[in-house]
């Protein structure tokens, strides 16, 4: 089973600034399947990224995904208000489809 | 529009089966994978597994084979989630979500709103 590792676990930040959230596997992914979810308190996940930088119909292009192997990045280039939640990374390339633990981007 | 509506809250005693439902709309149910994910306080997010209407193939995580069916009735567009022999660790939001291609190895674009079981004795 893969594991993800997601970093920091809590980032604090201001709106307007960047945000820089980093997902790490436990094995080298061979294909780009790493995929983030934006989730807000009460409401399911919502798919930002998929296939590591592609954004999902509807995600701002605030929102990039990058990475490879065994590193991944989401990065939010200016926060927006309704940015802050809890954003989890899923890697999809080797059953079990593993979730990290998660990143929640709070207001500093 | 693309919809998965899930059936609503449940409380079980420890020992009781149950059967949760994701009613899907708005696509074509056969040609999309679907699974569900767990959601607990303590685990964060956890995939359970997945499966394909069209052929009912199913890919189950290690951590949840044997102790959960998935299935799906194309004749009603709905894929189910369920248990024989509930456990107080079950407590949590059940996901169902779609794949986003008609892919295994795919990301979920839609999910249901969440199903919460409570299994307390």
């Amino acid at each position: 089973e893969i594991v993800l590792t997601q970093s920091p676990g809590t980032l604090s930040l201001s709106p307007g600034e960047r945000a820089t959230l980093s997902c790490r596997a436990s094995h080298s992914l061979k294909t780009n399947f790493l995929a983030w979810y934006q989730q807000k308190f009460g409401q399911p996940p919502r798919l930002l990224i998929y296939e590591t930088s592609t954004r999902a119909t509807g995600t701002p292009d605030r929102f990039s995904g990058s990475g490879s192997g065994t590193e991944f990045t989401l990065t939010i280039s200016s926060l927006e208000p309704e940015d802050f939640a809890v954003f989890y990374c899923q890697q999809y390339e080797i059953s079990p489809y593993t979730f990290g633990p998660g990143t929640q981007v709070d207001v500093k | 529009e693309v919809q998965l509506v899930q059936s609503g809250a449940e409380v079980k005693k420890p020992g009781e089966s149950l059967k949760i439902s994701c009613k899907t709309s708005g696509y074509t149910f056969d040609d999309y994978w679907i699974g569900w994910v767990r959601q607990t306080p303590g685990k964060g997010l956890e995939w359970i597994g997945i499966i394909y209407p069209q052929d009912s193939d199913t890919v189950y995580s290690p951590s949840f084979q044997g102790h959960v069916t998935i299935s799906a009735d194309k004749s009603i567009a709905t894929a189910y989630l369920q248990w024989s022999s509930l456990k107080a660790s079950d407590t949590a939001i059940y996901y169902c979500a779609r794949n986003l291609n008609s892919l295994e190895r795919d990301a979920c674009d839609i999910w249901g709103r969440g199903t919460l079981v409570t299994v307390s004795s």
